[in-house]
């Protein structure tokens, strides 16, 4: 059973480029959490998904960042005309439901320049 | 608000060396605790938890105990291996969903031969 997969593991964009971060959950998996984690902070929660829906974006900045999680294929996490303080690694987690426990992925490390 | 302080890294350790990495809390309930592990090129993984006071997680020889009392649950091993070189995040949560997981900023660990 494959683990959580991100991809890519490394981006890197131009200043107010699009980044788009892909996240495929564990097999049976239906669940999905994405957190970021600035330079020097610990993982910071973004947004809760599950299948189709948006369950907590508490977390997630209003302007430019949205989250999706479709009925097929991974859930994508969308950074519109990204700036410098984007950079940052981005992890997702998936569980099987909200209260078991969540596995983390590899996370990618978004570079803006 | 709620959040973890860590012992700042890097740290460096020689192998059998005796390891102790502090972690203390804030937090307006009562949070389970945790600690996580990421090793080089791998997602976190759950390392151990303890979900209420006095409690000791334990797992791979590493021990952490629950102390209400002075907020804390420092991570300790008797006997590091080179294996052990990763990155470790203190985290808490008050809910058991993993929206609600509160981490700290990490302590990466290198351990020599």
């Amino acid at each position: 059973n494959a683990g959580v997969m991100q991809n890519p593991r490394h981006l890197v964009r131009r200043r107010g480029q699009e980044a788009r971060l892909r996240c495929s959950p564990m097999k049976g998996h239906s669940h999905v959490y994405w957190y970021r984690q600035l330079p020097e902070e610990g993982l910071k929660f973004m947004v809760y998904l599950q299948k189709e829906n948006i369950i907590d974006e508490s977390g997630m900045p209003k302007e430019r960042f949205s989250a999706e999680f479709p009925k097929e294929g991974p859930s994508i996490l969308r950074i519109q005309q990204v700036v410098r303080g984007d950079s940052a690694a981005y992890f997702c987690a998936s569980s099987a439901h909200e209260n078991t426990e969540a596995f983390f992925g590899q996370g990618t490390r978004l570079t803006v320049v | 608000g709620d959040s973890v302080t860590q012992m700042e890294g890097p740290v460096t350790l020689s192998e059998e060396a005796f390891l102790t990495i502090n972690c203390t809390y804030t937090a307006t309930g009562y949070p389970s605790l945790f600690w996580y592990v990421q090793y080089p090129g791998e997602g976190l993984q759950l390392l151990l938890k303890a979900t209420k006071a006095d409690d000791k997680g334990s797992n791979k020889g590493f021990e952490a105990t629950y102390r209400k009392e002075t907020t804390s649950f420092h991570l300790e091993k008797g006997s590091v291996q080179v294996s052990d070189s990763a990155v470790y995040f203190c985290a808490l949560s008050l809910e058991s969903s993993a929206s609600k997981i509160i981490f700290g900023s990490g302590t990466r660990l290198s351990i020599r031969p």
